[in-house]
């Protein structure tokens, strides 16, 4: 059964340092999306993205985050200067079609900025 | 706007009994979707149930049972004689077809402990 995946499953950084979590999404899913849990928290959404280029961002998605898809697999989140808070697990997840379908979700990156 | 609760923290049975997990949402659109994702111990988020505005019939998977109810915007989640294994995080979602980004709002979890 196909599924997303996402490297590193666990990723530790100081702060101030830049840090890319990877994902491969589904292969033929069209919609990719970014989310984080802060420990002992609710999901939250980050990003989507759609024929290569941001759909929609939260208030949390500021100007040191940004996304990319370099090629036709990856699916990359950037942190450009991280920070304590930034410490969370980061889920990455896909939707096959325009239909509002489920959402398959990655097994996660945990990010500890210390 | 946009909104998911979950009232009940942490549930806590023995194992074989019936459980309801409940979620109550607010939105403004019409058409929108509801999910349930379970998340074990391991951390992945694994779905379980999607469900769209225009269907009101209840769910059976199983032991997994849902009640959609569009009048008091709720859609609680029941496991029947509940096993070990069901210990988890239950999360409820809402994606609301207005949104183009069909991006998942979720509730706070409840955090079900089933005791042997």
């Amino acid at each position: 059964e196909p599924e997303v995946t996402q490297t590193p499953s666990h990723q530790v950084t100081q702060m101030g340092q830049e840090v890319i979590l990877r994902c491969v999404p589904i292969s033929n899913h069209l919609y990719f999306y970014w989310y984080r849990q802060i420990l002992g928290q609710k999901v939250e959404f980050l990003v989507s993205f759609y024929n290569n280029e941001i759909s929609e961002k939260s208030e949390i998605f500021d100007d040191q985050f940004s996304v990319e898809r370099p090629d036709g697999s990856n699916f990359t989140l950037k942190i450009r200067s991280t920070k304590l808070e930034d410490s969370a697990m980061y889920f990455c997840a896909s939707r096959a079609g325009t239909q509002v379908g489920e959402q398959y979700f990655g097994p996660g990156t945990r990010l500890t900025v210390t | 706007a946009q909104k998911v609760t979950q009232a009940q923290t942490e549930i806590s049975v023995v194992e074989k009994e019936d459980v309801t997990l409940d979620c109550v949402y607010e939105t403004r659109d019409t058409t929108y979707y509801l999910f349930w994702y379970k998340q074990p111990p391991s951390g992945e988020l694994v779905f379980l149930i999607r469900r769209n505005s225009f269907d009101e019939q209840n769910e059976i998977s199983g032991r997994y049972s849902w009640n959609f109810q569009k009048s008091t915007s709720s859609f609680n989640f029941t496991i029947t004689a509940s096993q070990v294994v069901d210990s988890a995080v239950y999360f409820c979602a809402l994606s609301e077809v207005v949104d183009s980004s069909y991006k998942l709002i979720f509730g706070s979890g409840t955090r079900l402990l089933v005791r042997p």
